[in-house]
């Protein structure tokens, strides 16, 4: 069946430092879709990427679409404590279904 | 406020006693999801309805049910819980499918003994 994998499962980085996260589907995706969630919290939507080579931007986070809809990132530059969380993605097929990475934990040591 | 809202936030249980979470959203949304937290293995989508009288299954449906009978309300239902049901257990909507920002409620942790 379709899979969305993402990676690295934990990152630890010291404030300031840059963090990155990575999905990859099995199949071609429709859009895909990034939330993060605070510890003990539900997932917040953060942002969508529809089309094949997109990069959106939102002050320090920046999301890319890879060209051929079954990859994406999500870059932090120069990460704040407020920006702890799990980030996910979440890959839509053509039939609307969703399909969560496993998630990337941050961490920021301040 | 605009809200997704789940009952009960905990619930402890004992296998095979049926139960039901419910969830209900005052957007007037037309999507509605369910989904299972478990560590190391992210969301999983258990079913969703695009809207009322239609429902289908997501990636993990086994040994759930769920029912759209109202715009507003999307509940799940374990007719015989196991405890690999132990999990955190979100609902979710959005205005019209998977083009749109999804909604979360708070959270049901169900452990089942």
């Amino acid at each position: 069946g379709q899979q969305v994998m993402q990676i690295p499962q934990y990152q630890h980085v010291q404030e300031g430092e840059d963090f990155t996260t990575y999905c990859n589907s099995s199949t071609t995706l429709s859009n895909i879709q990034w939330y993060k969630q605070r510890p003990g919290g539900h997932p917040v939507f953060l942002i969508q990427l529809v089309k094949s080579g997109e990069v959106k931007k939102q002050k320090r986070l920046t999301f890319q679409f890879g060209e051929a809809k079954k990859n994406s990132s999500l870059h932090i530059t120069a990460t704040q404590t407020t920006d702890v969380g799990t980030y996910f993605c979440a890959g839509i097929d053509n039939f609307n279904k969703f399909y969560f990475g496993s998630g990337t934990k941050l961490n920021v040591k301040p | 406020e605009a809200q997704v809202t789940q009952n009960p936030r905990y619930l402890i249980t004992v296998t095979g006693k049926k139960l039901t979470v419910t969830c209900s959203q005052n957007m007037n949304h037309e999507y509605m999801s369910w989904y299972r937290q478990d560590p190391g293995l992210g969301l999983r989508q258990i079913y969703y309805s695009m809207n009322v009288e239609v429902t289908d299954k997501g990636d993990v449906p086994e040994g759930y049910k769920v029912s759209r009978k109202e715009k507003r309300n999307f509940p799940l239902i374990l007719e015989s819980p196991s405890p690999n049901q132990t999990s955190l257990y979100f609902c979710a909507s959005s205005l019209r499918g998977g083009f749109y920002e999804q909604y979360f409620g708070p959270g049901t942790r169900l452990t089942v003994t």
